[in-house]
């Protein structure tokens, strides 16, 4: 069954700072990783879906890798606002329901102090 | 703007009491999904559809029911609400099946917050 892990589960950075989120997921065989970003009482927005065959997506401060021989994603924020602060979560697939069911880690509390 | 609605936002119900959740979809996505954050959890899915007239279960179904009668809609329904499903619900859809869904990846509601006392 698939499993996914981010941490930390809270972090507190200043302004200006590169930071780096980690996701990992117990079973490889994934199609592909989606990382979202949740407002307080929002719903999610997708920052970035990587594809199995890619090992990286950016989309302009955000950088997200993905090392499926380890089980492992990760997100990189660059120069961090504050208007950065929020949940940042990832997800994938279960591999074995073609899509069907996706698994979402618990997230990461990020808050950027000004 | 193209998108996921949910309607409510907020609701409070008693114990016992039924309702139902809307989500409605204008992007023609066959794939819908209905997931539950708690706390500490995450999100749980409860119940997915791949196309009108299909559904079937995610980890969480209990106390809950869905129907896909059209391609837009998938309503989800709280037979007898439970202190338990207190919680914050989201609806999610995605454009294909299969393979094409794990391409595209998810669209999200805004949530609905329910409170059941």
């Amino acid at each position: 069954k698939q499993e996914v892990t981010q941490i930390p589960a809270a972090l507190s950075v200043p302004e200006g700072e590169n930071l780096v989120l980690n996701c990992s997921f117990t079973d490889s065989a994934i199609y592909n990783l989606q990382w979202f970003r949740q407002d307080p009482g929002k719903g999610l927005t997708s920052l970035l879906l990587i594809q199995s065959s890619q090992r990286e997506q950016t989309s302009g401060r955000l950088n997200a890798s993905l090392d499926k021989s380890s089980g492992r994603s990760t997100l990189y924020i660059a120069a961090s606002q504050p208007g950065d602060s929020a949940t940042y979560l990832c997800a994938v697939p279960e591999s074995n329901t073609g899509g069907f069911k996706t698994i979402f880690g618990a997230g990461t509390r990020l808050f950027v102090k000004a | 703007n193209a998108g996921v609605t949910q309607t409510p936002k907020f609701q409070v119900l008693k114990t016992g009491q039924s309702m139902t959740l809307q989500c409605a979809q204008d992007m023609n996505h066959e794939y819908m999904s209905w997931y539950r954050q708690d706390p500490g959890m995450g999100l749980r899915l409860i119940h997915y559809s791949v196309g009108a007239g299909i559904t079937d279960q995610g980890e969480v179904p209990n106390g809950y029911n869905v129907s896909r009668s059209t391609t837009e809609d998938f309503p989800l329904r709280l037979l007898s609400a439970a202190p338990s499903q207190t919680s914050v619900y989201f609806c999610a859809s995605s454009y294909g099946l299969g393979h094409r869904t794990l391409v595209y990846g998810y669209t999200f509601g805004s949530g609905t917050r329910l409170t059941v006392v």
